[in-house]
């Protein structure tokens, strides 16, 4: 069964730095989110991301984050200079349509990001 | 301002136990209502959705949710407990084109 995989599923980074969280979409959707839990908060809405542009994006998601498809496959998420707060679990999601009644959202199984 | 709270961020029961994991809402308009689970090292998972028609919804797994309009409430049930229903559920809401989730609910099952 398809799949959405993200790598690393560990990051340890120093605060300042820049991370590149990846995503390997399912193949065949065309719509992609990445979203964030912070140890013990809600799982919270960043970015989806649609035909090569931004669609939507929370206030989460101000100038140091970035995201991209640099090819047909990955989705990557940047955060130019983390900060200690940026430490959470980043998941991406991808559905075949805009999510919702019809279209299912398909989660990875997350990137934990540890900033020091 | 849409937001989903899940009371209780640990739930234990027994095998063969009724599973309840509470979900409340607030929307300012109908929302669509939606189950997950999260096994460990694996991602989210639908369970089940409400959207429109009838308010008792089943998913898989055996699980079913009711949408109680008055209540703003979505509450997942489980009449009898399994050991492989240990997970992490997360309850969201759907509104405009944004999913708001809740802090999500560790279920353990003690055989």
């Amino acid at each position: 069964e398809p799949e959405v995989t993200q790598t690393p599923s560990h990051q340890v980074t120093q605060m300042g730095q820049e991370v590149i969280l990846r995503c390997v979409p399912i193949s065949n959707h065309l719509y992609f989110y990445w979203y964030r839990q912070i140890l013990g908060q809600k799982v919270e809405f960043l970015v989806s991301f649609y035909n090569n542009e931004i669609s939507e994006k929370s206030e989460i998601f101000d100038d140091q984050f970035s995201v991209e498809r640099p090819d047909g496959s990955n989705f990557t998420l940047k955060i130019r200079s983390t900060k200690l707060e940026d430490s959470a679990m980043y998941f991406c999601a991808s559905s075949e349509g805009l999510a919702g009644a019809i279209y299912e959202q398909y989660f990875g199984p997350g990137t934990r990001l540890t900033v020091t | 301002a849409q937001s989903v709270t899940q009371l209780g961020s640990h739930v234990s029961v027994s095998e063969g136990a009724l599973v309840l994991l509470r979900c409340n809402y607030s929307s300012s308009v109908p929302p669509y209502l939606f189950w997950y689970v999260q096994y460990p090292n694996q991602g989210l998972q639908l369970l089940l959705k409400y959207t429109t028609g009838a308010t008792l919804v089943k998913g898989i797994n055996g699980f079913e949710a009711e949408f109680k309009k008055s209540e703003t409430s979505f509450h997942l049930t489980k009449p009898s407990a399994h050991m492989s229903d240990a997970a992490e559920y997360f309850c969201a809401v759907l509104t405009g084109n944004q999913f708001y989730f809740g802090t999500g609910t560790s279920l353990t099952v003690i055989p």
